[in-house]
Formats: structure tokens, sequence, C-alpha cells
């Protein structure tokens, strides 16, 4: 079946302007998560969604990034005002639910700002 | 704070070998473990679960887990090229990062095997 689905796989935008990036859940998943990965680096929790639950923003790194997460399927993430060291790859997976099972990952936004 | 540490590597081994990757958790409540692997600008894909202690086998990957010493491994029989790459081991449990069921990813070990 199809998988975690991510748009734009590239973005490159100027400093200071906004940018949105799309995830697409597997399709059944209730839990969905952000991450950002820097080159050569691990990856960082940003925020997860589980159902109509409250997401855990507790990753989130500064409030110029927020996520919302429409009908429990499809997720925007938004980096207001971007500033250089937000360029990163940032990654999507999602889970049946929170507890214990694997997350399956998109292929990810790749984002450079100049 | 809930960590999980992996040696970031490189490991090399050569082609045929058996390569051993090694994780320690510091949460003894972690229930569930997964291994993931990351080739060079993709994204991490799941090749082993494994819930309780011993062994578990699915054709050369092999992960091993002990509760007891808070330990995970994942062995690779006959090592192969196109085996080379990253490979994170994630934990999940209660509590982790203040969010129920969230993995926490170590930061990876980076495998090469040469020809």
């Amino acid at each position: 079946g199809a998988g975690v689905s991510q748009s734009p796989s590239n973005k490159v935008t100027e400093k200071g302007k906004d940018v949105e990036l799309r995830c697409d859940p597997i399709s059944g998943h209730t839990a969905l998560y952000w991450y950002r990965q820097s080159l050569g680096q691990g990856l960082e929790f940003l925020i997860y969604f589980q159902g109509n639950s409250a997401p855990d923003k507790s990753g989130l790194p500064s409030d110029r990034f927020s996520a919302e997460r429409t009908g429990g399927s499809v997720s925007t993430l938004t980096i207001q005002r971007t500033q250089q060291e937000d360029s990163a790859v940032y990654l999507c997976a999602s889970s049946t639910r929170t507890v214990n099972q694997p997350q399956h990952f998109g292929d990810g936004t790749r984002l450079s700002i100049l | 704070q809930k960590e999980v540490e992996q040696n970031s590597g490189p490991l090399s081994v050569p082609e045929g070998a058996i390569a051993s990757l090694n994780c320690t958790y510091s949460d003894r409540g972690s229930q569930s473990f997964f291994w993931y692997r990351q080739y060079s600008g993709k994204s991490p894909e799941l090749i082993m679960s494994i819930y309780s202690n011993g062994d578990k086998e699915d054709g050369r990957f092999t992960a091993q887990l002990n509760k007891a010493s808070q330990y995970v491994s994942l062995l690779i029989r006959d090592s192969q090229p196109s085996d080379s790459a990253t490979y994170l081991c994630a934990v999940s449990g209660l509590d982790y990062g203040g969010s129920q069921g969230n993995l926490i990813f170590g930061k990876g070990t980076k495998l090469s095997v040469k020809p």
C-alpha cells in the first residue's frame, strides 16, 4: 500500500520567508510525527499528533515553528520567518498508535534557506 | 533525561563477515525496540522490531534484547556492501520524552562493508 507521502521533496527559499511542509500519513495510522535531521546529525523530534488529542509540541525549537493536523490525517508543518539554521531535512512518520509501535517514515523534505 | 546510546562508528567489516551493532538505553521501563537502516540521503527504514528478551531472526538480521542489561544489538550475517548505511536504534516506552510511546532514537552507527 501507499507509504507516508511528503511534499515538496525539496524547498529552497530566502531567509525571512515562511514555508509550509506537508505530510500525508499511511491510511489508518492515527499517530503522526515530525522530525528534523541536519546534515550528518541524528533525528530531532519536533511534534507528534495522536488522534484527536492535543499534540505534543515539546520538541518545537521556537515559536516560529507550528504544526496542525486536519481531520486526523494530513499534517502541515509551518516555519515562519525562516533562518539559515532551519536548513535541514524534515521527516514525517506515522504509526498505528503511539505505544510500542514502529514508525514508518516518508522520504522527507529537504529545506534550504539562502 | 532518557537516552539511547550508540557508538557512532564508523564500523568497518569485510564482505561476508558478521557486523555487530550495539545500543544501550537508560530507562528500565522501555518496552519496544527497533532498528532502522538509513542510507545516505534517504529516510530511515524499519528493519527489525523486538519486544521480549532473547533473539529474533529475520533473514540475515538478528536482533538481540537483554532488558536486565538494558542492551539491544543487531547482527548482520554475511555482510554485503549494500548493507553500508547508518543504523539507528530506537526505543519506546512509557514516559519517554514526556510523550507516551514516543520513540527515542540513538544517533546511529555508520557501517561500512568493504568488498
